[in-house]
């Protein structure tokens, strides 16, 4: 089946521990991204892969690491998280660039509480 | 920059009803425009993809307009079910900057 698996749904943690949100698509996409969505702003784009070791950076980088050493893999690392990274994140993927209007597939989004 | 308003925020409706949610967008020079659907707990999943150089999708029961001189998209839910409940979501996006999405319109169809 055709996915984008996120991994862990559900994680707490305390301010300050470096965690890793894991993210693999199965469709041999190029291109990846990492949203965060938040209540009131919506969806917003953190890090975006055109491709196997090239990144960029989206609307709202800052605190976040990300690296793609691999075509399916995507992880989005944080490494020292702090409250205000309390969100939920998807992990997002496609053929190519959306606006090359390529559709998007999302993972289940992982939920993050930064305590 | 960029700005996707989507009104209602929520709306609810009996079943049967055809209904239609609104998108629009500040800058009408957009390359293409996706609908998304997001049931909770769960990703989004895209509905239609329209291009700037469309008026119109269609898959199913949804139809997707785009009027880009208007800056709106609407999208068109024919006799609509209790499991077309669900937030619905527009985004679009102009050259290689990030998609920009709307905060969603919230749908209950009710039995």
């Amino acid at each position: 089946e055709a996915q984008v698996t996120q991994n862990p749904r559900y994680l707490i943690t305390v301010t300050g521990k470096k965690l890793t949100v894991t993210c693999s698509q199965n469709m041999n996409h190029e291109y990846m991204s990492w949203y965060r969505q938040d209540p009131g702003l919506g969806l917003r784009q953190i890090y975006y892969s055109m491709n196997v070791e090239v990144t960029d950076k989206g609307d709202v980088p800052e605190g976040y690491k990300v690296s793609r050493k691999e075509k399916r893999n995507f992880p989005l690392i944080l490494e020292s998280p702090s409250p205000n990274q309390t969100s939920l994140y998807f992990c997002a993927s496609s053929f190519g660039p959306t606006f090359r209007a390529e559709k998007l597939f999302f993972g289940s989004g992982t939920q993050l509480s930064v305590l | 920059k960029q700005e996707v308003t989507q009104i209602p925020a929520a709306l609810s409706v009996p079943e049967g009803e055809n209904l239609v949610l609104n998108c629009s967008f500040t800058d009408s020079a957009i390359y293409n425009l996706q609908w998304f659907r997001q049931d909770p707990g769960k990703g989004l999943t895209s509905l239609l993809l329209i291009q700037s150089s469309q008026r119109e999708q269609t898959s199913g029961r949804l139809n997707a307009s785009l009027d880009k001189s208007s800056g709106r998209s609407t999208l068109y839910i024919a006799a609509s079910q209790p499991g077309d409940s669900a937030t619905y979501l527009c985004a679009c996006n102009k050259g290689n900057t990030p998609l920009v999405f709307g905060k969603g319109t919230r749908l209950s169809v009710i039995a």
